[in-house]
Formats: structure tokens, sequence, C-alpha cells
């Protein structure tokens, strides 16, 4: 089953901020990854962090945490566009770890409202 | 460039029919993968290539072929297709995951199994 585990529903209004977490089962020096998806529409990459801490660009901010196996991702002045899902991937946990096997989390679903 | 294209995008197939997705990228990536998506579930990995002549088993292959004769190409086969192989499915490459955790993504394929 998956190892990454996400809220599955997140509401938030526009301007506000939001932070969607992803707890993770991995092993190996990968990192974590963040896609966005539209309704009917293909994930779109986000975000990487491969060390420890914050990683910035623009209004969105992703951090990690491989001691605590957690990471997240922060959006901010939140715009009704950003309403869509979100996904954070890592390769799979032991024994099964393989750092070219790419597993995603079952999303966290944003809506933004006026 | 057209980056990484799916076809066909949609198709309906009764049990037991088999059929073919092909995932064409231009990138000269060397790492392809195939997902599927159904409601609720997030992205689940069916095989993977790390290169021309490889492949790999994901999380859910059963039921799925793949092949990987020409680096530009990434065939997904189901050769009796199932009601539970209704799904979104969508291929993806990278040039190598430690660079910047990105994965590229085709605009999906909607297949139907009645």
């Amino acid at each position: 089953g998956q190892s990454l585990e996400q809220p599955s529903e997140v509401t938030a209004v526009e301007g506000a901020i939001v932070q969607i977490n992803c707890t993770y089962q991995t092993s190996g020096f990968y990192g974590l990854s963040w896609y966005q998806q539209h309704d009917g529409g293909a994930p779109t990459f986000l975000s990487y962090n491969a060390l420890d801490g914050l990683e910035e660009t623009g209004r969105f901010s992703s951090f990690l945490s491989r001691s605590d196996s957690y990471g997240y991702l922060l959006l901010q002045e939140l715009q009704m566009k950003d309403s869509a899902s979100y996904f954070c991937a890592a390769p799979p946990r032991a024994p099964n770890y393989n750092n070219n096997d790419m597993r995603f989390g079952a999303g966290t679903r944003l809506t933004v409202k006026p | 460039n057209a980056g990484v294209t799916q076809t066909p995008k949609f198709r309906v197939l009764k049990t037991g029919q088999s059929m073919t997705l092909l995932c064409a990228q231009d990138m000269n990536h060397e790492y392809m993968y195939w997902y599927r998506q159904d409601p609720g579930m997030g992205l689940r990995l069916i095989h993977y290539s790390v290169g021309e002549g490889t492949t790999a088993k994901g999380e859910v292959p059963d039921g799925y072929n793949v092949s990987r004769l020409k680096k530009q190409n990434f065939l997904l086969g189901l050769e009796s297709a199932a009601p539970s192989q209704t799904s979104v499915y969508f291929c993806a490459t990278h040039a190598g995951l430690g660079l910047t955790g990105e994965l590229f993504f085709g605009e999906g394929s909607r297949l139907t199994v009645l």
C-alpha cells in the first residue's frame, strides 16, 4: 500500500495560508517531491526537497525533515486557481527501496473559497 | 517540442479485448513510467523503465505488460482487459530523479472497460 500519508481534503479562503502535510515511510537519501493536479489535467511538478529544510518558490514553499519522516507544502496568498489536488511523492520504503521507483500519496484536495 | 505524448487519449474496450497505449517523448529522457489514477487513490505505479530495453514492475503490475524497444517510446499493453482496469493512465518521464525530482507527465489516456 501507500507509504505516504496526506489529509484527503483541505478548505481555505482566498488570501489565506494553507499547509498540506505528508508523512512518509521511505528509506535512502532521496527527498520529497510535490505535484499539483487540476481536475481533468495531468500532474505538474511544484517542488523538490533533496535536503532537510525549506524550499521557496514564489507563493509556494515546501519543507522536509527526514529525521521525522515528514514534509509539508505551504501555499500563501491563496487564489481561486489554487483549487486542485496536491500530491507528495517519494520512492517506496525498504525493502523495496529503489530510487528510480516513484510513488505518490493519495492526494489532498484543496478547495479555495471566495 | 511536444514533451510527452500519449495515444490514444480515450478508448472504450469490451472485457477480454486487448490494446496498447503508446507514450512518446522527445526530451531524450532515460526514465519512463506508467501510472494509473483512480478516484481517491492517487497515482499508482504500474511499470517503469530506466533505459532502452529495460523494464521493471511497480506497485500494481498485474494484468499489464510493457516494452521499451526504443528510448523515446514506452508501450503499455493490456492483453485481456477487465473492468477493474477502467482508469486514467498517465505516462511520465525524467532525466534523473536525483537531479531535480521532477517527473514530466503526458496528458493522460482515459480507458473504459465494459
